[in-house]
């Protein structure tokens, strides 16, 4: 079975500091791998996703991801901070691009962000 | 770009009674429709995933006769929470995913609070 694990439930980092949010997974097949953000008493946006073609992925806001597979990982970054980047953010797997694949997630990092 | 809406936002119910959660596509036909539980400051479990016309498949751990989930349509699957008790009040979200190759959208969730 798949699953993520994100390490670090809190990070706390300046404005315009750089963010790095760690997400590590295990996938007995090559996994699809996102990253999610949730503002309070919201659904999920999608930051970005990795699905099997460039490693290096950009996603919206600034963010970005490197899939690693001798390192099992898939850590979010961004370069500079911002206010309104304070948020939980989740990473997610699931296996392939077939419709009913279940996605399945971490247990979140909170994100904070200090003036 | 492709859109969940999910209502209500919030309910507050009476012990016993039972609550209908909705959950529509509105610009593509959801194949697969999975429901999301997710308790204060967690991660978000998977409950069940639903496609159209079929029954719905239970996580393990998940009471089917309590939550029962139907999905009738292309566009739209509910989720109605049975004989509800103040241990059924959570934040719920849906997650709509159409063909092959299309992403995860999610509602922006209901919080549900039994009292």
């Amino acid at each position: 079975a798949q699953s993520v694990t994100q390490l670090g439930s809190h990070v706390s980092v300046s404005e315009g500091a750089l963010v790095l949010l760690r997400c590590n997974y295990s996938s007995s097949v090559p996994p699809y791998l996102f990253w999610y953000v949730q503002y309070p008493n919201q659904g999920l946006q999608l930051l970005l996703k990795y699905t099997s073609a460039a490693t290096l992925v950009k996603g919206i806001n600034g963010f970005e991801a490197e899939f690693k597979k001798s390192e099992t990982s898939f850590h979010l970054t961004k370069p500079s901070a911002h206010m309104r980047d304070a948020a939980e953010y989740f990473c997610a797997v699931t296996l392939g691009g077939g419709a009913t694949n279940k996605l399945i997630f971490g247990t979140g990092t909170l994100l904070a962000v200090q003036p | 770009g492709a859109v969940v809406s999910q209502h209500p936002s919030r309910v507050i119910c009476k012990s016993g009674t039972s609550v209908k959660i909705e959950c529509r596509s509105l610009d593509f036909q959801a194949t697969t429709m999975f429901w999301y539980r997710q308790f204060p400051k967690k991660s978000l479990m998977l409950m069940a995933t639903s496609n159209e016309g079929s029954k719905a498949t239970y996580e393990q751990g998940v009471e089917k006769d309590k939550f029962l989930i139907n999905h009738a349509s292309l566009t739209l699957s509910t989720l109605t929470v049975t004989s509800a008790h103040p241990e059924d009040s959570s934040f719920y979200i849906c997650s709509a995913r159409g063909e092959r190759g299309h992403g995860y959208t999610f509602g922006s969730g209901t919080r549900l609070t039994v009292v």
